[in-house]
């Protein structure tokens, strides 16, 4: 049972570098999101696609771009790494029904930006 | 701005004992708040949601409060056990096309056997 799959689990950048966090559910669910996840911050959602062929910012949208590329896969994109994006990052999805149902999360990716 | 807010960092608790975290909000539209559990090095997991409709929910061990006039919510623990030891984080979500779901900062729960 896979769940939620990250890709990769660990990551170092140097300042300006680009990358792509992958991230695939094998759940069939509708919605996905990310996070990232900071000391004393918690989780801040930073995009979420609702379904299929839409996106969404959530709280700190900016230097990050994603690509909802099917119904299974969703990537996070760094343009220009800055030390201020090292995090860990956590990709979610959740079955979107009457109710919000529980995100279920992959295991994380941990990005250092030097 | 944090609209969803956990004011204590840590908590620690003899086994046994009841747990008490606390949430307060700001935003009133939303619409279900929800408590994860998260352990080291591993993704969040679902612990126990309540609708915005509702004041109390429980499940087994674990019971969330509402008080939607004072937008505060509280999950009790009772009775604590070691393996409790974790950071919980209190989420609200809103449903605007999808469910937005935002968290608060967490509180480091330990349990003391």
């Amino acid at each position: 049972n896979a769940g939620v799959t990250q890709t990769p689990k660990f990551q170092v950048l140097k300042t300006g570098q680009s990358m792509t966090l992958q991230c695939a559910q094998d759940m069939n669910h509708n919605s996905m999101y990310w996070y990232r996840q900071d000391p004393g911050m918690g989780l801040r959602l930073i995009y979420y696609s609702a379904s299929e062929g839409t996106t969404d910012k959530g709280e700190v949208p900016n230097g990050y771009n994603v690509s909802r590329l099917n119904k299974r896969e969703f990537s996070l994109r760094l343009e220009s790494a800055a030390p201020s994006q090292t995090s860990v990052y956590f990709c979610a999805s959740r079955q979107t029904s009457g109710s919000p149902g529980e995100l279920f999360f992959g295991e994380g990716s941990r990005l250092t930006v030097l | 701005d944090q609209q969803v807010k956990q004011n204590s960092p840590s908590l620690s608790v003899q086994e046994g004992r009841i747990s008490i975290l606390n949430c307060d909000y700001t935003n009133s539209m939303f619409d279900y708040f929800l408590w994860y559990k998260k352990y080291p090095a591993e993704g969040p997991t679902f612990l126990i949601s309540i609708s915005s409709i509702k004041d109390k929910n429980e499940d087994g061990r674990f019971t969330v409060f509402l008080n939607k006039s004072a937008k505060h919510l509280s999950l009790h623990i009772v009775p604590s056990q070691p393996g409790d030891s974790a950071v919980y984080f209190c989420a609200a979500s809103k449903y605007t096309g999808g469910f937005k779901t935002i968290f608060g900062a967490g509180t480091r729960l330990f349990v003391k056997a």
